[in-house]
């Protein structure tokens, strides 16, 4: 069991470029979302998505795109990294809403120089 | 939107001494209270939760008090262990579009041997 996976684990990128995380999970849970983890801040949330072709916006959105077209894939776009995009990034999944266990996979760091 | 806040931001305990850690919340509405430990380089992992319509949960050695009239919760962490050692994230969310997962911006907890 595969569980939640992400890739790349850490990556190093410049300024201007653009990135993609990846997220996939094998459980075909219909939720799933996107949190960076900084000092000081916690998990904050980018987007989340409810269902395939269904995503939403988080808390801190800007300068992230993301795209659902299958349920077990769950990709984020730097579409032009900064600095200040520098993070590690979580991808999780939960069964069927907001109100249950989320899983969480092992992160992505980012580094934007 | 909901705002989570928590306390310590950094707790140290003797080996076998309990440790609790507070959170409160704004939004009254806000129905499902997970508690989430991550270890170094790993990704948060649920260890209790507790709904609106429970005062007390307690799983062995841990367990999670919720009033909501004070909109705060509590993990209390009885005989730690040095396994123990983490971050401890609270988190509130609830049903309905409106009511994405917020978190705290974390414990980290220490327990000496």
């Amino acid at each position: 069991d595969a569980g939640i996976t992400q890739s790349p684990r850490y990556k190093i990128t410049e300024t201007g470029r653009q990135v993609t995380l990846m997220c996939h999970q094998t459980w075909s849970h219909s939720y799933m979302f996107w949190y960076r983890q900084d000092l000081g801040h916690g998990l904050r949330l980018i987007y989340y998505s409810a269902a395939a072709d269904i995503t939403d916006k988080g808390e801190v959105p800007d300068g992230y795109v993301v795209s659902r077209s299958k349920t077990e894939n769950f990709p984020l776009t730097l579409e032009s990294a900064t600095r200040s995009q520098t993070s590690v990034y979580f991808c999780a999944s939960s069964k069927t809403s907001f109100s249950e266990t989320q899983y969480f996979g092992p992160g992505t760091r980012l580094l934007v120089l | 939107g909901e705002n989570v806040e928590q306390h310590p931001s950094t707790l140290s305990v003797q080996e076998g001494d309990s440790a609790v850690i507070k959170c409160t919340y704004s939004d009254s509405a806000s129905n499902y209270f997970p508690w989430y430990k991550q270890e170094l380089g790993k990704g948060p992992q649920l260890i209790i939760d507790i709904r609106s319509n429970v005062g007390e949960k307690k799983d062995q050695r841990i367990a999670v008090t919720l009033n909501k009239t004070a909109k705060h919760f509590s993990l209390h962490i009885t005989e730690t262990q040095p396994e123990d050692s983490a971050v401890y994230f609270c988190a509130a969310s609830g049903a309905g579009g409106s009511y994405i997962p917020t978190f705290g911006r974390g414990t980290s907890l220490i327990v000496h041997p």
